[in-house]
This record gives C-alpha cells, structure tokens and sequence, in this order.
C-alpha cells in the first residue's frame, strides 16, 4: 500500500462544474500538505500549502485537511478549460528533512 | 529569472553512458531538493541538500546515481552507466529556510535508448 493514495481519474467536468479532488494517507506524521497543479511538460506548481488540520480558501481553491481521517481535499470552483492539467497532493513530516511524498496524480478536463 | 532553472530541459543518451542534470535554485533558498517522475511510479524523491548540512541520499536508487551542491547553490545530479529504466523527467525543486514550501523547475526529460 502507497503512503499516499490519490485516484488517477481522469476526471472530465464541464466548464462552472464544482471539482472535489482527494488524497488518503497512512502516516500520521505527516504534518503539511500541499497541493500542485502540473500541466504537460512542466514541472508542478504550487497551489495551496497548509499545515495541520483546517481549511484554507484561496480564490477559486479552497484546500481541506483532516488528519483524523488523514484525508486531503482540494475544490474548485467555477472551473475553467485553463484549470485542466494535473492535480498533484503531497505532503511531508518536517521530522524527515521536509522530504514530499506524493500522491500519483489527478488528470483534470474541463470542457467548454 | 525568479525561479527555478533547470538544464538540459531534454536529454538523450545511449545506455551506458554517464549523464549530468544541472539546477540552479531560487536565489537565497537553502533547501534544494531532487525528484524523478516516471509514469508508472509517480514522483518520487531521490536526494535532499539543506545549507552545509549532510545531504540526505535515502531516496537514490542505486550507486550509480550521485550529486552534489557547490557553494550552497548549483546542484548536479549524476547518473553513470545509464540505464533503460532510468528514463524520466527529473525534478529540481528548492525552499527557504522553515519551513517553507517547495517550488519546482520544469525537469530535465530524460531519455535512455
């Protein structure tokens, strides 16, 4: 079993859908969690980092942790054609040198 | 240029050969951090540089990978006598000091014949 379980999809939404995106997870170490966004040929870009349990609400993205499920969720609202591309979760134990281990990857389409 | 640089952006070498990725971090992070992304095993971490401190190797693969940091900067990762199973984009990424998170270059694709 991989410390991180994210479902690979692909997942196809119409455009102004509400996407739920999640990870699951098995150590409970595991104290920050972040989430990247990566398109075709580039490396992945931070979207939302957050530390503990709680939600954090940037935009259109709000992120979501609770460590008494160790599940992740990141949502996206009004979704648009440009918010196609790959939905990485990862997250890291600072105990560990702040080393991330990540989930396999969402592939996101949302169509016009 | 703000953030992270990493070169070739695409490599391809017979197996056998020695290969070396370049990266350059974010200025004034102290963190760097290497990864590997391959299709059917995700990202996974492979080697972790923080200030003058030991690096941690635990996530390399085997011998035949290596790399360094000169003057806490410019990071090389080395691969020797390359591999079929080596091919992959390899990841670059760095942080400041806490816990700050981590921000990735674009990768080196790289691709053993």
């Amino acid at each position: 079993q991989k410390e991180v379980e994210q479902d690979p999809g692909p997942l196809s939404v119409p455009e102004g859908a509400i996407v739920s995106l999640n990870c699951t997870y098995s150590n409970s170490a595991f104290q920050y969690f972040m989430w990247y966004r990566q398109y075709s040929r580039k490396g992945p870009e931070l979207l939302m980092y957050t530390y503990s349990s709680g939600n954090k609400e940037d935009g259109r993205f709000t992120a979501q942790v609770d460590k008494s499920s160790k599940y992740i969720s990141l949502f996206i609202r009004d979704s648009q054609p440009s918010d196609s591309a790959t939905y990485l979760c990862a997250m890291s134990d600072h105990n560990q040198g702040g080393k991330l281990i990540f989930g396999q990857g969402t592939e996101l389409s949302v169509k016009p | 240029g703000a953030g992270v640089s990493q070169s070739p952006s695409n490599k391809v070498t017979e197996k056998g050969k020695d290969v070396e990725l370049r990266c350059d971090p974010i200025s004034g992070h102290t963190a760097l951090y290497w990864y590997r992304q391959s299709l059917g095993q995700g990202l996974e971490f492979l080697i972790y540089f923080q200030g003058n401190s030991a690096p941690d190797k635990s996530g390399l693969p085997s011998d035949r990978f290596s790399a360094e940091r000169t003057g806490g900067s410019v990071s090389t990762l080395t691969i020797q006598r390359t591999q079929q199973e080596d091919s992959a984009v390899y990841l670059c990424a760095s942080s400041g000091q806490g816990n700050q998170p981590q921000h990735f270059g674009d990768g080196t694709r790289l691709s053993i014949l």
